[in-house]
């Protein structure tokens, strides 16, 4: 069945620091691939998307670009702030519709620093 | 447009005892879906529903029953409420257009004692 691997947290950095938070996974067909962001005691907020491969989602400063021949989509921010730490999961849906549910990665917290 | 909404947000249950977790949603969205999340585990999903009337078994759908009578609610049943059970769950919706992303709501946290 369909997988999501991502990076074991947590991740602390400074501020202005780069960020990569890494994400593979494995799935039959063409998956639309997710970036949410949970941050504490709230539920998840969609941070960004890619439908086909080679597409670049961004949003607020981060991106994740689809790469079907390493079957990853990183997420990737040039310089953060103490604002950005929250818990970041990687999604896909299913290439068979999608009516199915996400598949999640177990999710990466994020601590950044002043 | 209050998205998707829960409630309660937090319960406690004793062992054996029974209730109901409410989703709702005003975007008119087909497609909703119940998760739960456990600590360090992502989410894991349990039932879900492509309209009224219509509903299919997630990845842990034991212990739980759903049912969909309308666009807007989705609600959730425990029956026999176990400890395994003690978690956050999450309801989301998405529309039933390509890009498949999800809109879920503030969750309910759970425990089973």
């Amino acid at each position: 069945g369909d997988s999501v691997t991502q990076m074991e947290g947590p991740v602390t950095l400074s501020e202005e620091a780069f960020l990569t938070i890494n994400c593979t996974y494995t799935a039959t067909g063409y998956p639309s691939l997710f970036w949410y962001v949970q941050y504490p005691g709230e539920g998840l907020q969609l941070l960004l998307k890619a439908t086909k491969a080679d597409d670049k989602g961004s949003n607020k400063g981060f991106e994740a670009t689809y790469r079907k021949e390493t079957t990853s989509f990183h997420l990737e921010k040039g310089s953060v702030q103490v604002s950005d730490s929250a818990v970041y999961f990687c999604a896909l849906s299913g290439s068979g519709g999608g009516a199915d549910g996400l598949t999640f990665g177990k999710g990466t917290h994020l601590i950044i620093q002043p | 447009n209050a998205g998707v909404t829960q409630t309660p947000k937090f319960r406690i249950l004793k062992i054996g005892q029974s209730m109901t977790l409410q989703c709702a949603q005003d975007m008119n969205h087909n497609y909703m879906y119940w998760y739960r999340q456990d600590p360090g585990m992502g989410l894991k999903l349990i039932y879900y529903s492509v309209g009224a009337g219509i509903t299919d078994k997630g990845e842990v759908p034991n212990g739980y029953n759903v049912s969909r009578s309308t666009t807007e609610d989705f609600p959730l049943r425990l029956e026999l409420a176990a400890p395994s059970q003690t978690s956050v769950y999450f309801c989301a919706s998405r529309a039933g257009t390509s890009g498949y992303e999800q809109y879920f709501g503030p969750g309910t946290r759970l425990t089973v004692t």
